[in-house]
């Protein structure tokens, strides 16, 4: 079983500060990354797809990168918002294995 | 396009009965994955299965078993159902292969324990 780790698990940031994490995955037969949003008592929502390494992806506030060599990618969130608040999951997608997820960083945006 | 499919959405249990949940993953994907999701609490994975056999396990008590079946959909299995088991499931669905993956979520299942 691949491991997939995310750092740190949980973190409190006030509105309006920027903020990032750190996935952590095989890079042996990597494929892609995947970064899912998780918010209470909802379905997780697929926020991006990397494969390419220096990838980066952005969607509003919220932009990845990818190091396939190294085996890392960073989630950055930018002027962070209560609406920010959730459970950040990446998962990774390798040649001849399961899915893996990675535990999860929890982020609390406090107004 | 057909999604994962989790029944049933809302389950009403008292202590110490038993609740089977299940979960139909999306056409051909041949892993499932489980996880609980506590009120206020963080997600937490459960177990996973492939090909109708467990690939991984995670925080899942002692009194709850799961399988897969053979058309790849899966039960969750509740038994001695305590307050605390109150919680949503997930159920997440993959396909085992060469890449170009996504693994995709259901809708949940929400159990309450009285």
């Amino acid at each position: 079983i691949l491991n997939v780790e995310q750092s740190p698990q949980s973190l409190h940031v006030q509105e309006g500060d920027s903020t990032n994490f750190t996935c952590s995955f095989p890079s042996s037969n990597f494929y892609a990354l995947h970064w899912y949003r998780w918010e209470t008592a909802k379905s997780p929502e697929a926020l991006f797809v990397m494969t390419l390494n220096g990838d980066e992806k952005k969607k509003g506030r919220i932009s990845a990168t990818l190091n396939t060599k190294e085996g890392y990618s960073y989630l950055y969130i930018k002027g962070s918002q209560p609406e920010d608040s959730a459970t950040y999951l990446c998962a990774s997608d390798n040649y001849g294995q399961n899915f893996v997820f990675g535990p999860g960083t929890r982020l609390s945006v406090l107004p | 396009a057909a999604g994962v499919i989790q029944s049933p959405r809302h389950l009403i249990k008292e202590k110490r009965e038993t609740a089977t949940l299940k979960c139909y993953p999306i056409p051909r994907h041949d892993t499932v994955y489980w996880y609980q999701q506590g009120p206020g609490q963080d997600p937490q994975f459960l177990i996973s299965f492939y090909e109708k056999m467990q690939s991984d396990k995670g925080s899942i008590p002692d009194r709850f078993s799961a399988q897969q079946f053979s058309d790849y959909h899966s039960e969750l299995n509740m038994s001695s159902l305590e307050l605390g088991d109150s919680a949503l499931y997930f159920c997440a669905s993959s396909l085992f292969g060469t890449g170009g993956r996504e693994a995709f979520f259901g809708q949940g299942t929400r159990l309450t324990v009285v």
